[in-house]
């Protein structure tokens, strides 16, 4: 079974600088996609990033980018230029090609500080 | 186009009682799928429809069930509520078929509360 890991439960930057929140999985299949939620507080998740996994090239949307690692199953975001509105939950997600089903990790809480 | 909508919002139930909660996905998506998200757990995937098929099921007690309605609604059911049922119950949807991975787009959650 597929297994997503957030190992930094809380993070905090100031408002303007970059941070990174880290990801890993572990999984045998070689075709999946990866995604990045956000959870802002009391509101709907929304997707910030989508990368496939037979892609080589990184995503990047706007001040949102990632690392992905495929071999070392490494999927980390880095947001640029944090803004207060980035401040949520983080939820780092793997889907299965084959098997449809998504898996979550538990999530990383961001703080930005003005 | 409206989003994912959840009914209802919040409830409040006891232990021993059995709850029903629905879900309308974004019109034109078929698959529905269905999360638990507590602060301990995090987001736990309790399951997916497709067409009105369960294609995917998380480890959860036979208490946890649900199915999908022909226009994509989808319904789950929880009964004998135990206390640690209490939590927010999320439900995306997504044009994706099996096969095809999609972006979820989640509703606001129903917040089930056992006392």
């Amino acid at each position: 079974a597929q297994t997503v890991t957030q190992s930094q439960p809380e993070m905090s930057v100031q408002e303007a600088e970059t941070v990174t929140l880290s990801c890993t999985y572990d999984t045998s299949e070689s075709d999946y996609y990866l995604f990045w939620y956000k959870q802002p507080p009391s509101r709907q998740m929304i997707l910030v990033i989508r990368q496939e996994a037979y892609k080589q090239q990184n995503a990047t949307e706007n001040r949102f980018s990632v690392n992905f690692q495929k071999a070392a199953k490494s999927f980390s975001l880095k947001i640029s230029d944090s803004q207060l509105g980035d401040a949520a939950m983080y939820f780092c997600a793997y889907r299965s090609r084959a098997a449809g089903k998504s898996t979550f990790g538990d999530g990383t809480t961001l703080t930005v500080k003005p | 186009k409206a989003g994912v909508t959840q009914t209802p919002r919040y409830l409040i139930k006891t232990r021993g009682q059995q709850v029903t909660l629905s879900c309308s996905p974004i019109s034109g998506h078929r698959s529905v799928s269905w999360y638990q998200q507590t602060p301990g757990q995090g987001l736990q995937f309790l399951f997916e429809y497709f067409s009105e098929t369960q294609r995917n099921k998380g480890n959860f007690p036979g208490r946890f069930s649900g199915r999908q309605f022909s226009n994509s609604r989808s319904e789950m059911n929880v009964s004998t509520l135990e206390l640690g049922d209490s939590a927010l119950y999320l439900c995306a949807s997504s044009l994706a078929a099996p096969l095809v991975a999609g972006e979820l787009f989640f509703g606001e959650g129903s917040r089930l509360t056992v006392l």
